[in-house]
């Protein structure tokens, strides 16, 4: 069975901090999808970005970025120069390639200030 | 408007209450997620469907939920004589490939059970 766990429950920065919201994983498959979602104030989950166990490289998306290591089995996300908008709960969530459910984590409230 | 869609946003019943959700997924994509998320924690799988076949329904709590996918589009969960512990946000989601693609998620159901 897949498990997430996200440690932080709670984060509050000031804009334009950075900030990284930790993830590891365990999963018992050679072969499984890390993902992190978004899920604002109206409750809808946004999809931010998908990871494949065979690709380790970091990624990279603006203000966002990716640090995927199996040595540890983490995949943290990290938050540049934070902004208000940015404020919401942020899920890691893991599927193998045998199943296809998400396994989610319980989230991390992130509060960015003014 | 292209994402999926549930209806209703909110449903308030009574206990012993029978309710339908309904999720319309995106257009094309061929499996569906039905997800549970209680207040303050992550989504917790319910069932998957691909095309109109129900492939896991592992995640159901009990016999009173069902869902089906009759013509491999929209899908309807169902539960029966609902019960205060039913209270919860549920999400449906689809993808466009069982394995390794992203799941996309429509605005939820909330559901309150008094």
């Amino acid at each position: 069975a897949q498990k997430v766990t996200q440690a932080q429950t709670e984060i509050s920065v000031v804009e334009k901090e950075d900030v990284t919201l930790d993830c590891v994983y365990e999963t018992r498959d050679t072969t499984y999808y890390l993902f992190w979602y978004k899920q604002p104030p109206s409750g809808e989950l946004v999809f931010l970005i998908r990871r494949n166990s065979f690709d380790e490289q970091n990624e990279i998306s603006g203000r966002y970025s990716w640090n995927f290591q199996k040595s540890t089995s983490s995949f943290n996300f990290t938050i540049t120069a934070s902004q208000v908008v940015d404020s919401a709960v942020y899920f890691c969530a893991t599927k193998t390639g045998a199943n296809s459910k998400l396994t989610f984590g319980k989230g991390i409230t992130l509060s960015v200030r003014p | 408007g292209a994402g999926v869609s549930q209806s209703p946003r909110y449903k308030v019943a009574k206990r012993g209450q029978d309710v339908a959700l309904r999720c319309d997924p995106i257009s094309g994509h061929v499996s569906l997620f039905w997800y549970q998320q209680a207040l303050g924690q992550g989504p917790e799988f319910l069932t998957y469907f691909q095309n109109e076949a129900q492939l896991d329904k592992s995640g159901l709590p009990s016999d009173r939920f069902f869902a089906e996918r009759p013509e491999g589009s929209v899908s309807t969960l169902k539960i029966q004589r609902t019960q205060q512990e039913d209270s919860a946000v549920y999400l449906c989601a689809s993808s466009s490939r069982t394995l390794s693609y992203e799941q996309y998620f429509g605005p939820g159901t909330r559901l309150t059970v008094t």
